[in-house]
């Protein structure tokens, strides 16, 4: 089952204004958030992170909330612009056990394109 | 540094050929996971290590194995290939100690083609 779910397979916003990606959870024992970025053919970069002990970070253009009584973060981007068009995943973590550490589980991405 | 790096970076298969695919990662990390993306499905977690000659399993195990007999490397193995196994398969690593954000660095993909 998707204990991560990113519900806005795409998204498209016009340069300069905000963009807002959003992500549900269901496991109550991710104890961290975080967003990749990718581009075509590249692998995943990290953008920014929160720990479940906050509800918002701040890097920049970019912030990330978080509501945890609604199991559910979102990722704005002011102001937007057209190199920001990539794939957006959300990611939690969560322990797996005294052998297996941790892991995270992926959402399955929302596609922003951001028009000039 | 080169971070993590993936070798190869296209590979063509027939159904029931084995192959290997290796990561490698020079920052020192504890752990490394291998993940595949298909369209549509994000990214999900195949095999992962918490460290030297550890492996655990992810969400979608089968069909592969893995070994990590150094901290560096980590290798995933196809037995034998099915076409379900084409994908884009993406190894990362991270740092599991006081780290702040815990981010897993990835490398830049292997595109397997199974026919």
């Amino acid at each position: 089952d998707q204990q991560v779910k990113q519900n806005s397979p795409s998204l498209s916003v016009q340069e300069g204004r905000i963009s807002i990606l959003n992500c549900d959870y269901t496991n109550s024992m991710f104890d961290y958030f975080l967003w990749y970025k990718k581009y075509p053919a590249e692998g995943p970069t990290f953008l920014i992170s929160i720990s479940s002990i906050k509800d918002k970070n701040e890097d920049g253009r970019f912030t990330v909330f978080l509501n945890k009584s609604a199991k559910h973060l979102s990722l704005h981007i002011v102001p937007s612009q057209p190199g920001d068009s990539a794939v957006y995943f959300c990611a939690a973590r969560a322990f797996r056990g005294k052998n297996s550490g941790y892991a995270l589980n992926f959402g399955k991405g929302t596609s922003l394109l951001v028009t000039p | 540094n080169a971070g993590v790096t993936q070798t190869p970076k296209f590979r063509v298969l027939k159904t029931g050929q084995s192959m290997t695919l290796l990561c490698a990662q020079d920052m020192n990390h504890e752990y490394m996971y291998w993940y595949r993306q298909d369209p549509g499905m994000g990214l999900r977690l195949i095999h992962y290590s918490v460290g030297e000659g550890t492996t655990a399993k992810g969400e979608v195990p089968d069909g592969y194995n893995v070994s990590r007999l150094k901290k560096q490397n980590f290798l995933l193995g196809l037995e034998s290939a099915a076409p379900s196994q084409t994908s884009v398969y993406f190894c990362a690593s991270s740092y599991q100690g006081l780290a702040k954000t815990y981010e897993q660095y990835f490398g830049p993909g292997t595109r397997l083609t199974v026919t």
